[in-house]
Formats: C-alpha cells, structure tokens, sequence
C-alpha cells in the first residue's frame, strides 16, 4: 500500500525558516517524480514545486522561488520542502504527492498534509 | 501561472448528469493533452479522478468523465450520488515542468 506521511509543520514567525518532510513507502520512490501542493484553509490547491526522480531537476511556482527548495534522499525514501523567509501567504496545509499514471503528469497519491502557520 | 477558471459551485438531484468546466489558454489546458481531475471531500487529501484529459483510474466509477476542446477541459458526472458531493479541482501541464491548478468547484447534491 501506497503511503505519504508528512511532518514538520507547525507555526512559525515572518521571515522565519521551516523544513518540511515526507517519508513514502509501499512503492519503489526512486522510479518517480514527486511534488508539493499547498492549500489555505477553506481555499483552493496550488502546485508548488516538483522533483525528478534522480533530484536533478527541480521546478517552483513563482510565488516561492528563490524562498522554498524541493529535495530528496532517494536511500531514506524521504521528500523535503526547505521554506526560508516565510509569509503570512504561505500559511496553508501542505501535500506531498507523487506522479503517476499514464503520462505521469497526474498525482495518484497524495499525503494527509501538515499544516503551517506563519504568523507572530 | 494563473489558476485556471472554474465555476465556484455546480449542483444537481440525484441521478442527473452535471459537467464542471475548466479555461485555461493555450499555454496550459489548450497546449498539452495532461489534464487531470481530483475530488476532494471536506477534510481529506484529493483524489484523482481522471489524467490525461479522459483516462480513468481503476476504482473510479465510470460515471465520471473528462474531455477536452481547445482551452477548455470538463469533467462531467452521469447519474449523480449523494458520495460525489465534494470539491473538484483540474489541473494542467503548464509547460517546463510547471502545472498550474483551476480554482475550485463545489459539487452539491441536492
């Protein structure tokens, strides 16, 4: 069985740093692209960043860049999402998901996310 | 990477079709055929429901399907139940292994 965990989130104050993590099991982690998706309570989702399955390349929505960095370690089956100079914006609950199916462009498993809340 | 237009909210009795449409331009829905659909009840992780514009995955009802026609992608749910109230979200290949999400539509069964 496919699973996500994540942890790391927790309230934390503008301009403040936080280190998100996703530990997978159930499926071969390495084999796959990976991805984090934010969403504000009572809001819509937004694609944050993704990774290719050997880290090599990594891609950002603009709103984060140059803040957030996607990481992986392929030997601990684990997701990460560096978060630097953090906003009152970046408050939300966030998945990791992974890519599969067909094109493998669609997330076919997703996280029970961990929520952030960047305020003093 | 703006979000993708959807209606705020749709709704229908039960056993009538409904269709949830989804604008982007020609640089995200209109350009590349990976558009994919998630469900979302109150309080849980999305679910996807349809990838590749039509393609469904196994275990999910074949009451639901995609299509797409220029800049628009529509989800459209046949003989509606009770379980599919929920929020549905599409998404698109944006280009440079970039996606952008639509903003949302809330499925209610009347």
């Amino acid at each position: 069985e496919v699973q996500l965990v994540e942890s790391g989130g927790g309230l934390v104050q503008p301009g403040g740093s936080l280190t998100l993590s996703c530990t997978a099991s159930g499926f071969t982690f390495v084999g796959y692209w990976m991805s984090w998706v934010r969403q504000v309570p009572g809001k819509g989702l937004e694609w944050v960043a993704n990774i290719k399955q050997d880290g090599s390349e990594k891609h950002y929505v603009d709103s984060v860049k140059g803040r957030f960095t996607i990481s992986r370690d392929n030997g601990k089956n684990s997701l990460y999402l560096q978060m630097n100079s953090l906003r009152a914006e970046d408050t939300a609950v966030y998945y990791c998901a992974k890519y599969g199916l067909g094109s493998g462009t669609s997330l076919d498993y997703w996280g029970q996310g961990t929520l952030v809340t960047v305020s003093s | 990477q703006s979000a993708l237009t959807q209606p705020a909210s749709v709704s229908g009795s039960p056993g009538q079709s409904i269709t949830i449409s989804c604008t982007g331009t020609s640089s995200d829905v209109g350009g590349y055929i990976y558009v994919s659909w998630y469900q979302q009840p109150p309080g849980k992780a999305p679910k996807v429901m349809i990838y590749d514009v039509n393609k469904r995955p196994s275990g999910v009802a074949n009451r639901f399907s995609g299509s797409k026609s220029g800049n628009t992608a529509s989800l459209t749910i046949s003989g509606l139940q009770a379980e599919d109230e929920a929020d549905y979200y599409c998404c698109s290949y944006a280009g440079s292994d970039t996606y952008v999400f639509g903003t949302g539509t809330k499925v209610t069964v009347l």
